[in-house]
């Protein structure tokens, strides 16, 4: 089972430039999340989507915009990187939203922003 | 303003050492969870601990939920080099549907 594939696993922007990380899913899950983590602070989460055409901000939204294209489906979008949003990013899905729900991982985005 | 705060946010020990990781928060949790993430990989869930109290045992991983549902512990007995990894507790505070993280644990053990 591939599980939550993210696209691409690297890249490297130039401060100004845009681009959209892909993830998708193939758990049938109802619930996906964007997070970005960074040294020594763990995961914050950017925004989330409880179920298909819904999305909601998280901890750190601004700066990015999120598209819940399809159940299987979330992206994250930078309109204009800056080099405060050089991180890590990770996609993230379960069954339903709420707690003790198991999140399940992509393998991660490294973004650069020069 | 980081919900859940981790400590100690390194820790290097000897194989066959005890350590424990605390998790702690001022908020009350219905639930928390610890992850445990490998380099260039996402996190991997190893618990969920729901009720106060709580304790549950995963081979030499000891995990405790605070009486008040604020806080958390994970007890490692006699490490091993397999352990080595970044520690994450996680949860979704009260009244809203949001998974968020603490600051995570480092952790190496030395062979």
């Amino acid at each position: 089972n591939a599980g939550v594939t993210q696209t691409p696993k690297f890249q490297v922007l130039k401060t100004g430039q845009s681009m959209t990380l892909q993830c998708a899913q193939d758990m049938n899950h109802n619930s996906m999340y964007w997070y970005r983590q960074d040294p020594g602070m763990g995961l914050r989460l950017i925004y989330y989507s409880a179920s298909e055409g819904t999305t909601d901000k998280g901890e750190v939204p601004n700066g990015y915009n999120v598209s819940r294209l399809n159940k299987r489906e979330f992206s994250l979008r930078l309109e204009s990187a800056a080099p405060s949003q050089t991180s890590v990013y990770f996609c993230a899905s379960s069954y339903h939203r709420g707690n003790n729900e198991k999140l399940f991982f992509g393998s991660g985005t490294q973004l650069s922003v020069l | 303003t980081q919900l859940l705060e981790q400590s100690p946010q390194f820790l290097s020990i000897q194989e066959g050492e005890n350590l424990t990781v605390y998790c702690n928060s001022s908020s009350v949790f219905s639930s928390l969870q610890w992850y445990r993430q490998e380099p260039g990989e996402g996190p991997v869930l190893l618990v969920t601990v729901v009720t106060g109290g709580e304790v549950k045992k995963l081979k030499r991983l000891t995990f405790q939920f605070g009486d008040a549902r604020k806080d958390s512990s994970l007890h490692i007995t006699a490490a091993q080099p397999g352990d080595t990894g970044l520690y994450l507790c996680a949860g979704v505070p009260s009244g809203t549907y949001k998974y968020i993280f603490g600051t995570g644990t480092r952790l190496k053990v030395l062979a």
